[in-house]
């Protein structure tokens, strides 16, 4: 246990509707992190938030739509989606601040499938 | 733009047997951490070991050690007495001293043969 916790686990859903995956870190970090994992693929960083502010978008379709309403919570709002989004949706947080920099503390994931 | 390789994209192994996991990294900056995650089936990506790049001692935890060779830009890990639970997905992962970004590689999928 990592003390980052994800919902849903796994999530199916067709390219008309809107989701949401949930984040929730009670480790006191200040940066959270959207990481989209495919097959054979390095990890792609999708958003990066520090103290609540978005500081990375890293080219994401606006199809995904993060929200940061604190620094223990992260969501990703998911709309319109196609078949290439199913992927394992992985979050995590960190400490990067001063000397207190730490490593990114993982989530489960969300496993997607878009129908 | 930083970039992580890991050249090895399958390795096994014979349990209790020593095993070496490459990674290179391509960096201009001179101040940085370098990371191994495992990620078992489970999923749950969980951190092996840390190494600051200013440090010239390679990191230990028990039976995962590192070369760490900073003017090669590579990082190596050494998996010692190999286990049936040693077998997941490793990455390779460097992150800049300043700012909160974590570069990974593409993964080395390990197995462990009883």
């Amino acid at each position: 246990e990592t003390g980052v916790t994800q919902t849903p686990r796994h999530l199916v859903m067709g390219m008309t509707n809107k989701k949401s995956l949930k984040c929730e870190q009670h480790l006191g970090h200040n940066a959270m992190y959207w990481y989209k994992q495919s097959a054979k693929k390095p990890l792609e960083l999708m958003f990066v938030y520090n103290f609540k502010e978005q500081t990375e978008n890293n080219s994401v379709p606006s199809r995904f739509s993060p929200e940061c309403p604190n620094s223990s919570h992260l969501f990703l709002h998911l709309h319109t989606l196609q078949p290439e989004d199913s992927a394992l949706y992985l979050c995590a947080s960190s400490s990067g601040t001063g000397e207190a920099v730490t490593e990114a503390f993982f989530g489960q994931g969300t496993r997607l499938t878009v129908v | 733009a930083q970039t992580v390789t890991q050249s090895q994209p399958e390795m096994s192994v014979q349990e209790a047997e020593t095993v070496t996991l490459s990674c290179t990294y391509d960096t201009s900056e001179s101040n940085y951490y370098l990371f191994w995650y495992k990620q078992p089936p489970s999923r749950q990506m969980i951190l092996v070991i840390r190494q600051e790049a200013y440090k010239q001692q390679n990191a230990t935890e028990n039976r995962f050690s590192v070369n760490f060779q900073k003017a090669a830009k590579s990082f190596s890990l050494k998996i010692s007495d190999s286990q049936l639970g040693d077998t997941a997905m490793y990455f390779c992962a460097f992150m800049k001293r300043a700012g909160n970004q974590f570069y990974f590689g593409t993964g080395t999928s390990l197995t462990v043969i009883p």
